[in-house]
């Protein structure tokens, strides 16, 4: 299966609420990147989390990286209806030639 | 200053007939991809270029699929005798390339194929 896994697939939150994405993959990584996309088209880089870093920040954007459980959290604090795109975890794994993108997550912010 | 560019934004064809597809890197950016995404799928890699390096062509899913890139800059995928499972949006990203994989990626706005 992929390398990194996005949970859950779908998620429909209102406007202000938190959201939580999931991201698990199987081999020891670099350092794991978060991208969002609107409408299918191109993606944009929202973050960047090295292997030896557990927390980082940016905005409204936190992210976790449990290397030990190989998985990664994406949490958008008080979402806007703006946010409503899929979101997808790309992980750079030690040895590896590429990077390798989940199958994405997709994120629905109602007003 | 400009990002990725891509063109055509939308391409429909007929089963059977080649298509190119163009991509602008940003400036300065040595290393460039390919990505090819089914609908509501996740991205799945097509071809890396790096420098003057060989390109890793590993995820061109059949000998129909080509791409190159010319002077380090502008890269044309080429996929002749289409067939309908090519259908999918083909996205194109570059980076700086320094630092290989860890780069941050820069994605055009793809484009739309469509095999009839």
């Amino acid at each position: 299966s992929q390398q990194g896994e996005e949970d859950p697939q779908a998620l429909s939150i209102q406007e202000g609420e938190n959201a939580t994405m999931n991201c698990s993959y199987k081999t020891s990584i670099n350092n794991l990147q978060w991208y969002r996309q609107n409408s299918g088209r191109g993606l944009v880089h929202l973050i960047l989390i090295r292997s030896n870093e557990r927390e980082k920040h940016s905005g409204r954007l936190r992210v976790t990286l449990d290397t030990s459980k190989k998985s990664s959290s994406l949490l958008i604090t008080a979402s806007r209806a703006a946010d409503t795109a899929s979101y997808f975890c790309a992980t750079d794994a030690i040895g590896g030639s590429r990077l390798t993108f989940g199958e994405g997550t997709q994120l629905t912010v109602n007003p | 200053g400009a990002g990725v560019s891509q063109s055509p934004s939308n391409k429909v064809t007929e089963k059977g007939k080649d298509v190119e597809l163009r991509c602008d890197p940003i400036s300065g950016h040595t290393a460039l991809y390919w990505y090819r995404q089914s609908l509501g799928q996740g991205l799945e890699f097509l071809i890396y270029f790096q420098g003057n390096s060989a390109p890793d062509k590993s995820g061109l899913p059949s000998d129909r699929f080509s791409a190159e890139r010319t002077g380090g800059s502008v890269s044309t995928l080429t996929i002749q005798r289409t067939q309908q499972e090519d259908s999918a949006v083909y996205l194109c990203a570059s980076s700086l390339g320094a630092r290989g994989h860890t780069d941050t990626q820069y994605f055009g706005p793809g484009t739309r194929l469509t095999v009839l």
